[in-house]
């Protein structure tokens, strides 16, 4: 199985919502990330989890809160957004630092695509 | 990170074969080169990877220089399903950044 596999596919939430997103993997994976895309932009790295500790956060603001709880778990917690956070956010993951070969693929998910009205 | 420079965009006719450049002049001797592309509506997907030798899978052939400060990722036949944006990426050997810069718009015509 070498997928990711992320849910929900399309999310439309307010600004006063709170909601979540959720990512998984089953390919025993250490290192996990979130991006944000924008239309016609490159993904966007958010943070990157490593061995389920959060190991980069690139100054996103705090109402985009991570969490693993596990190491095939990844979500994204969503709380207070603007309109202009709607984007593709994607998951993606990769074999952990520690895991032999320091140098492999990620793989990434197909993303949720979120609507802030 | 390092950085790369893509043309922003190329075309190829169908069943012929597509050269996409990528240029890294400030390459360290860590960085590992990594293709990925993105198909539309789709997440991003690893293509191939190499360090100093020239690769070969069933997706792609990478060429790499000599001197690593530039590198070519060899589509054999493309064909409408490889119209994305590819995207040229370095990655060091203990760092977990996977950072997307640009990448070429890859057109295929019939």
């Amino acid at each position: 199985d070498t997928e990711v596999t992320q849910t929900p596919k399309h999310l439309v939430m307010g600004m006063t919502n709170k909601k979540s997103l959720k990512c998984e993997q089953h390919m025993g994976h250490r290192a996990m990330y979130w991006y944000k895309q924008k239309a016609k932009k490159p993904p966007e790295l958010m943070f990157v989890y490593s061995y389920e500790k959060l190991s980069i956060n690139e100054s996103v603001p705090s109402r985009f809160s991570p969490e693993c709880p596990n190491s095939s778990l990844l979500n994204l917690h969503l709380h207070a957004l603007q309109p202009e956070d709607s984007a593709l956010y994607l998951c993606a993951s990769s074999l952990g630092t520690y895991q032999g070969r320091m140098n492999t693929e990620a793989f990434f998910g197909q993303g949720t695509r979120l609507t802030v009205v | 990170d390092a950085k790369t420079t893509q043309p922003n965009s190329m075309e190829s006719n169908e069943e012929e074969p597509v050269h996409l450049p990528c240029n890294h002049s400030t390459i360290s001797g860590t960085d590992y080169i990594h293709w990925y592309r993105q198909l539309p509506s789709q997440g991003p997907e690893y293509v191939i990877h190499g360090l100093t030798s020239n690769v070969n899978n069933r997706m792609a052939s990478l060429a790499i220089a000599e001197d690593r400060k530039s590198s070519t990722l060899i589509l054999h036949r493309a064909t409408l399903r490889d119209a994305a944006v590819y995207y040229c990426i370095l990655r060091s050997g203990g760092y977990q950044k996977v950072t997307f810069g640009i990448g070429t718009k890859l057109q295929v015509i019939p």
